[in-house]
């Protein structure tokens, strides 16, 4: 079995400040684990994936994510915001066997001026 | 390119009746996902296909969901006798080929089903 817990439901930082969202995982099987983004009445979109190549991922609008497996975390950062990365993120793993996603509950990101 | 589009985009109805809900697929994507995203929740997981075939159903919640893609192309998602327990967004998402689960998926804007 595959679950996905995202700590905060609401995270909320400043113009300018580091965004560090969290992403815990468990798997039975190696982890493929993905973090897409949604904006308001828009679809899903894919921020960035591990697929077990290098352990520190770069997706895209400088976001970037660190596998650790002995933390069993998938946590998603970016050095300083911007207005615009105001949506929901969530986190997702899939593994062998398995091709469904399993998704997190889910953060909403707000970015102050 | 076009990417996954979902038709309707909302759809009210009343408890009892029959919806469909359409979604078409990016062009050449051979596997195509249903999930259901309830208020405040992230997406689930219904049913996915491998071309014609439903490869997966085990998250139809039970069997007044139905889906199908009788081409490989266009899959209707089917839901008989709605209950207001069914309201959500349901989302549809493709993916090139079902190589493996690292496979990404890309998804469409959703129908937002709302039963009365």
């Amino acid at each position: 079995a595959q679950s996905v817990t995202q700590l905060g439901s609401h995270v909320s930082v400043s113009e300018g400040a580091l965004v560090l969202l969290r992403c815990n995982y468990s798997s039975s099987v190696p982890p493929y684990l993905f973090w897409y983004v949604q904006y308001p009445n828009q679809g899903l979109q894919l921020l960035l994936k591990y697929t077990s190549a290098a352990t520190l991922v770069k997706g895209i609008n400088g976001f970037e994510a660190e596998f650790k497996k002995s933390e069993t975390s998938f946590h998603l950062t970016k050095p300083s915001a911007h207005m615009s990365d105001a949506a929901e993120y969530f986190c997702a793993v899939s593994g062998t066997g398995r091709r469904a996603l399993t998704f997190g509950s889910g953060t909403r990101l707000q970015v102050q001026p | 390119g076009a990417g996954v589009s979902q038709t309707p985009s909302n759809k009210v109805t009343e408890k009892g009746k029959y919806v469909e809900l359409r979604c078409d697929p990016i062009s050449g994507h051979t596997a195509l996902y249903w999930y259901r995203q309830s208020l405040g929740q992230g997406p689930e997981f219904l049913i996915y296909f491998q071309g014609t075939g439903a490869a997966d159903d085990s998250g139809l919640p039970n069997d007044r969901f139905f889906a199908v893609r009788p081409e490989g192309s266009v899959s209707t998602l089917k839901i008989q006798r709605t209950e207001r327990g069914d309201s959500a967004v349901y989302l549809c998402a493709s993916s090139y080929r079902a190589s493996g689960p690292q496979e990404t998926q890309y998804f469409g804007p959703g129908t937002r089903l709302l039963v009365l």
